[in-house]
């Protein structure tokens, strides 16, 4: 059982670049979320998706887009990188309050990524 | 806006100790609260889970307790092992339509043999 998988796992990109980081969960969970991590500042949330076909803002929304492809799989794009977007960027799951789950979180593995 | 608070910031603790990791958030109406594992330059480990209606849960080693009314949570490790250095993350959800957790900074445990 593979849980959630991220790709990649390292990236260095340049400023103004743009990339997307792609996760995949198989877990049958409803909703997927996308947190950045940075030292001093702890987990913050991106963007997150409560069911498929719907996505909302969250704390640091600015300079991120995203995409829910279907029920496994939660996109993030970066359009046009900037250096204070440099972090580590993690994936995470759960299954619905409203399904009588338990609303456990599941973590990806994260993306290091670097802008330079 | 709900704030999770975790202290220590750090703890070194020699082999075999009893430890209490805090955490306290401002606004009681939560639906559950997560205890997460991570170590250096790894994802995070889910390690148990509360559920408002709940006082406490145990697995092994670890027993978190929580007391929504006073806003604060401990996971109590007993007789500690190098092998639980790591940093210990608390996180609350305070949103049924599934917005996301609100994390602690989290302590940074060091036991030592």
């Amino acid at each position: 059982n593979a849980g959630v998988t991220q790709t990649p796992k390292f990236q260095v990109l340049k400023t103004g670049q743009s990339m997307t980081l792609q996760c995949a969960q198989d877990m049958n969970h409803n909703s997927m979320y996308w947190y950045r991590q940075d030292p001093g500042m702890g987990l913050r949330l991106i963007y997150y998706s409560a069911s498929e076909g719907t996505t909302d803002k969250g704390e640091v929304p600015n300079g991120y887009n995203v995409s829910r492809l279907n029920k496994r799989e939660f996109s993030l794009r970066l359009e046009s990188a900037a250096p204070s977007q440099t972090s580590v960027y993690f994936c995470a799951s759960s299954e619905s309050l409203w399904t009588s789950g338990s609303g456990e979180q599941f973590f990806g593995p994260g993306t290091r990524l670097t802008v330079l | 806006k709900q704030e999770v608070t975790q202290i220590p910031a750090a703890l070194s603790v020699p082999e075999g100790e009893n430890l209490v990791l805090n955490c306290s958030f401002t606004d009681s109406a939560i639906y559950n609260l997560q205890w997460f594992r991570q170590d250096p330059g790894k994802g995070l480990t889910s390690l148990l889970l509360i559920q408002s209606s709940q006082r406490e849960q145990t697995s092994g080693r670890l027993n978190a307790s929580l007391d929504k009314s006073s806003g604060r949570s401990t996971l109590y490790i007993a007789a500690s092992q190098p092998g639980d250095s790591a940093t210990y993350l608390c996180a609350v959800r305070t949103d049924q339509a599934g917005t996301a957790l609100i994390f602690g900074k989290g302590t940074t445990l060091s036991v030592s043999s």
